[in-house]
């Protein structure tokens, strides 16, 4: 089962604009983890939040958790063409369970 | 410092034959796991070695899925035999240690099963 929902499912922006996506799941975290995959590679890690942790800034990404409501959201600042990919979120339970991926937001970012 | 290397990059079989896909970690990584991802979806792990031991292999479908981590560095991911199903992109990762570490991702093998 996926842990991690994130919305919108697609999102097709400008370049330059401002990028945001949502994650919500369902159980206590122990952190959550932003990925980002282009087509037919790997994914990258992109930014780890402890349970303990509100927000963390990584250059252009900005992470905010929220864990009264179990929701986090990545934005991407100044996006570019090379933001282009899906982005996934992953939860690491409290019960250190495996992390759990959710089905991804897909970013295009128009020249 | 070198990432993870995974092989093939690309498989075609026949349903019914048998596929094996091989992963070599970050040098230093304790840990490795093989995943799973479905087109449109995230990843889903299928098995996570600690060295040589196997921690967690609750979501691989041991009728036809078979890993090994010999020696506590490469690993073999093997099905057999192939279902239909089973088309799919197979990831491997590392990390320095536990499941809070940061998990570095393999290129991946894109598997299709006709």
């Amino acid at each position: 089962s996926q842990q991690g929902e994130e919305d919108p499912q697609a999102l097709s922006i400008q370049e330059g604009e401002n990028a945001t996506m949502n994650c919500s799941y369902k159980t206590s975290i122990n952190n959550l983890q932003w990925y980002r995959q282009n087509s037919g590679r790997g994914l990258v890690h992109l930014i780890l939040i402890r349970s303990n942790e509100r927000e963390k800034h990584s250059g252009r990404l900005r992470v905010t958790l929220d864990t009264s409501k179990k929701s986090s959201s990545l934005l991407i600042t100044a996006s570019r063409a090379a933001d282009t990919a899906s982005y996934f979120c992953a939860t690491v339970n409290s019960g250190n369970t495996p992390l759990v991926f959710g089905k991804g937001t897909r970013l295009s970012v128009i020249a | 410092e070198a990432g993870v290397a995974q092989s093939p990059r690309y498989k075609i079989i026949e349903k019914r034959q048998s596929v094996a896909f091989w992963c070599n970690p970050i040098s230093g990584h304790a840990t490795l796991y093989w995943y799973q991802q479905i087109l449109g979806q995230g990843p889903k792990l299928l098995i996570q070695f600690q060295n040589n031991g196997v921690v967690d292999d609750s979501q691989l479908p041991k009728d036809r899925f078979s890993a090994e981590r010999l020696k506590g560095v490469d690993s073999t991911l093997k099905i057999q035999p192939a279902k239909l199903e089973d088309s799919a992109v197979y990831l491997c990762a590392s990390s320095l240690a536990t499941r809070t570490d940061t998990q570095y991702f393999g290129p991946g093998t894109r598997l299709t099963v006709l």
